[in-house]
C-alpha cells in the first residue's frame, strides 16, 4: 500500500522554529518528486515546497522563501520540511504529497497526499 | 503567478443531479491541469490529471474538459459521497497554484 504519514507538527512561539517529517512506504521513494502543501484554518491549499528525485532541485513558494529548507533521505524514504521565523499565518495543516512523473523535467498532479500534520504558531 | 479562479463558490444540488464546476486560469496553461476531492476532515485526493485524466479508481461519473484558460469539472449524477470541496491545481508554471475551491453542498 502506497503511505505518506507526516509527523512534527505542534504547538511554536511565534519566531520559533519546526522541522515536519513525512514518511513514505510502498514506493521507490528515490524516484518520486516529493512536496510539501498546506492549509490554513478553514481556507484553501496552498503549495510549499517541492524536491526533485536526487535532491538536485528544489522549489519553494514565494510567501515561505528564507524561511523554509525541504529535504530528504532516501535511504530513510523520509522527506523534510524545516520552518523557521514562524509567523501566525503559518498555522496550517501541512500536508506531504508525491506527485507523478512523466520524465526527469515533467512532473504531473499530486497523486499521493499524507493524512496531514497541524502547526500552531502562537504565543 | 497563475491566478485560478473557481465558479461557484458554492453549489447547492441534489443526489442524483448533475453537478459542474468550472475553473479559469489567468493565462493559458494547456491541459496542465487537475482536480482534487476533499471530504471534511480529510486530506485532498486527485480525481483529475491533465485536464481530463480520471485517476485510479475514479468512478466515471466524475469527467473533466478544457484547454487553454477555461476548464470544467462535471459530476454526471451526484452520489450522497460526493458533497464535498474540490479544488483545481496548475502545474504549467512555478509556483504551482490551486484554484480557491468551489464547494458542493447538499440542496
Amino acid at each position: 500500500e502506497v503511505k505518506l504519514v507526516e509527523s512534527g507538527g505542534g504547538l511554536v512561539k511565534p519566531g520559533g522554529s519546526l522541522r515536519l517529517s513525512c514518511a513514505a512506504s510502498g514506493f521507490t521513494f528515490s524516484n518520486y518528486v516529493m512536496n510539501w502543501v498546506r492549509q490554513a484554518p478553514g481556507m484553501g491549499l496552498e503549495w510549499v515546497s517541492s524536491i526533485s528525485g536526487s535532491s538536485s532541485q528544489t522549489f519553494d513558494a514565494d510567501s515561505l522563501k528564507g524561511r523554509v529548507t525541504i529535504s530528504r533521505d532516501n535511504a530513510k524514504n523520509s522527506l523534510y520540511l524545516h520552518m523557521h521565523s514562524l509567523r501566525a499565518e503559518d498555522t496550517a495543516i501541512y500536508y506531504c504529497a508525491r506527485r507523478m512523473v512523466y520524465s526527469s523535467t515533467s512532473w504531473g498532479a499530486f497523486d499521493v497526499w499524507g493524512q496531514g500534520t497541524v502547526v500552531t504558531v502562537s504565543s | 503567478e497563475i491566478v485560478l479562479t473557481q465558479s461557484p463558490a458554492t453549489l447547492s444540488l441534489s443526489p442524483g443531479e448533475r453537478a459542474t464546476l468550472s475553473c479559469r486560469a489567468s493565462q493559458s496553461i494547456s491541459s496542465l491541469l487537475s482536480w482534487y476531492q476533499q471530504r471534511p476532515g480529510q486530506a485532498p485526493s486527485l480525481l483529475i490529471y491533465d485536464a481530463s485524466n480520471r485517476a485510479t479508481g475514479v468512478p466515471a461519473r466524475f469527467s473533466g474538459s478544457g484547454s487553454g484558460t477555461d476548464f470544467t469539472l462535471t459530476i454526471s449524477s451526484l452520489e450522497p459521497e460526493d458533497f464535498a470541496v474540490y479544488y483545481c491545481q496548475q502545474r504549467s508554471s512555478w509556483p504551482l497554484t490551486f484554484g480557491g475551491g468551489t464547494k458542493l453542498e447538499i440542496k
